[in-house]
C-alpha cells in the first residue's frame, strides 16, 4: 500500500520570504501522480500543483514549484514570495496511475507572518 | 462557474438520528467521491462512484451509505450517527477517461457534521 508522509505539522514564514514544505512517499509503482492541495481555514480544498512521475521536469505554477526526487521518493513544495493568503493547511497526495483514489499525507499547517 | 456544491455547509444531528448530506456538480464529471476529514487529520476516502458503479473502501463502516441518482448528484447517508462520526465530509469529482487515467479531483467546500 502506498503511504504519504509529511513530517512538518506546522511551518511559519514571513511575508515575501520563501518556504519549503516536505513530503515523502512510498510506492512500488512506476506510474503515479503527486499533488499538493491547499485547504484554507473553513474553505474548500484546491489543487496547487501536480506532478506526473514520468516527467523529469519539476512542475511550476507561478510562485509554487516542486522539487521531485523520484529515486528518493521525495516531493517538496516551494512557495516563493509568500503572501498572507498562502496561510492554509497543505496536503501532499499520491495517486496511482490508473486509479481514482487519492492517498493524503497528514498535512502541514502554514502560517504567514508580517 | 463550474463547481462542486455541498449542502448544507453545517449539519447538526442527534446521536442515532439518520442524516443525509448532499453534493452536486456542474462539471459533468463521471467520478464522484466522499471523504471524511476529522479535525487536524487527512481526508479519508469512504467510497466513490464511477458513473453508477459504486466502489466502497474496505474499512468504511456499514453505517455509511451513498446514492448517486444521476451524474450531477451524490448523497451520503449516515444511518445511525455516533459521536465518532462528527467530522467534515468532503465531496470531490473527477473525470475518468477512456485511456484509463483519471484527471485531477475538484473538491466541494465540505459539510461539517456535529453529532449531539
Amino acid at each position: 500500500a502506498q503511504t504519504v508522509t509529511q513530517s512538518q505539522p506546522e511551518m511559519s514564514v514571513q511575508e515575501a520570504e520563501t518556504v519549503t514544505l516536505s513530503c515523502t512517499y512510498d510506492t512500488s509503482e512506476s506510474d503515479y501522480y503527486l499533488f499538493w492541495y491547499k485547504q484554507p481555514p473553513s474553505r474548500q480544498m484546491i489543487l496547487v500543483i501536480r506532478q506526473e512521475a514520468y516527467k523529469q521536469q519539476n512542475a511550476t505554477e507561478n510562485r509554487f514549484s516542486v522539487n521531485f526526487q523520484k529515486a528518493a521518493k521525495s516531493f517538496s513544495l516551494k512557495i516563493s514570495d509568500s503572501q498572507l493568503g498562502d496561510a492554509a493547511m497543505y496536503f501532499c497526495a499520491y495517486r496511482s496511475g490508473t486509479a481514482s483514489k487519492l492517498t493524503f499525507g497528514t498535512g502541514t499547517r502554514l502560517q504567514v507572518t508580517l | 462557474d463550474a463547481m462542486v456544491i455541498q449542502n448544507p455547509r453545517y449539519q447538526v444531528t442527534q446521536f442515532g438520528k439518520p442524516v443525509t448530506l448532499s453534493c452536486s456538480q456542474t462539471l459533468n464529471h463521471n467520478v464522484m467521491y466522499w471523504y471524511q476529514q476529522k479535525s487536524s487529520q487527512a481526508p479519508k476516502l469512504l467510497f466513490h462512484y464511477y458513473d453508477k458503479d459504486f466502489n466502497n473502501e474496505a474499512d468504511t463502516p456499514d453505517n455509511f451509505q451513498s446514492r448517486r441518482p444521476n451524474t450531477s448528484f451524490c448523497f451520503l447517508d449516515i444511518r445511525s450517527p455516533g459521536l465518532g462520526d462528527a467530522a467534515m465530509y468532503l465531496c470531490a469529482t473527477s473525470r475518468f477517461r477512456e485511456t484509463g487515467y483519471t484527471d485531477t479531483q475538484y473538491f466541494g467546500p465540505g459539510t461539517r457534521l456535529t453529532v449531539l
